[in-house]
């Protein structure tokens, strides 16, 4: 089946560590995106990238880096620098003008 | 960013009944989107609207594009308790530029439905 895998479901992060979470798509979209969701507020955009290689900052980009090296794959590292990196993490992909579809995320937690 | 604002936050009802919940924007937007969100899940994309004006429906809900481009309004008629979940309402630029393809979410309206 097409669609967006995000891994993994729940992760936790210990105090001065970086940590990465996967996002994977088959829908042969150009677009990816990160979205960061903290309860009782909207998606907050962290960053996006349009074509292989290349990638802009969001809103939210501090404490966060990302590379696009496959059309496919579309990697968040949250670094130690994010210092309330607890929340709920969304990957998302379209195709040109096309709206997005969303992953099941992954939820974030500091031990 | 830009922000969106989406009412009513919350909303308590009893089975069948119908429910209308609005978006709107200081900024105009080229397209109007609206996600449900169900818990420990993903959005999933209910209804795209793409020109001012433009009634769309899908099942039990319907929404519209405002004229003005900076608001829009989702309706769900008849609601049943799977209608239960997170509605959000989202603005899109359209292509070109930086802009390309970025959406700005509401904050979201809470459905609670009682059999």
């Amino acid at each position: 089946d097409g669609g967006i895998t995000q891994s993994p479901k729940y992760l936790f992060r210990k105090e001065g560590q970086n940590v990465t979470l996967s996002c994977e798509q088959n829908l042969n979209h150009d677009a990816m995106y990160w979205y960061r969701q903290d309860p009782g507020q909207g998606l907050r955009l962290i960053y996006y990238s349009q074509i292989v290689n290349d990638f802009q900052k969001g809103d939210i980009a501090e404490g966060y880096s990302v590379s696009r090296e496959k059309k496919e794959s579309f990697p968040l590292t949250v670094t130690s620098a994010q210092k309330n990196p607890t929340a709920f993490y969304l990957c998302a992909s379209s195709i040109f003008s096309q709206p997005q579809h969303f992953g099941d995320g992954t939820r974030l937690s500091i031990l | 960013g830009q922000q969106l604002n989406q009412s009513p936050q919350s909303m308590f009802i009893q089975e069948g009944e119908d429910v209308s919940m609005n978006c709107t924007s200081s900024s105009i937007f080229n397209t109007w989107l609206w996600y449900k969100q169900d818990p420990g899940e993903g959005p999933v994309l209910l209804i795209a609207l793409y020109k001012a004006g433009e009634l769309t429906s899908n099942g039990r809900l319907t929404a519209q594009f405002g004229i003005t481009r900076k608001d829009s309004f989702l309706n769900i008629s008849a609601s049943i308790p799977s209608d239960v979940g997170i509605y959000f309402c989202a603005g899109q630029l359209g292509a070109g530029g930086t802009s390309y393809g970025k959406l700005t979410f509401g904050q979201g309206t809470i459905l609670t439905v009682h059999p």
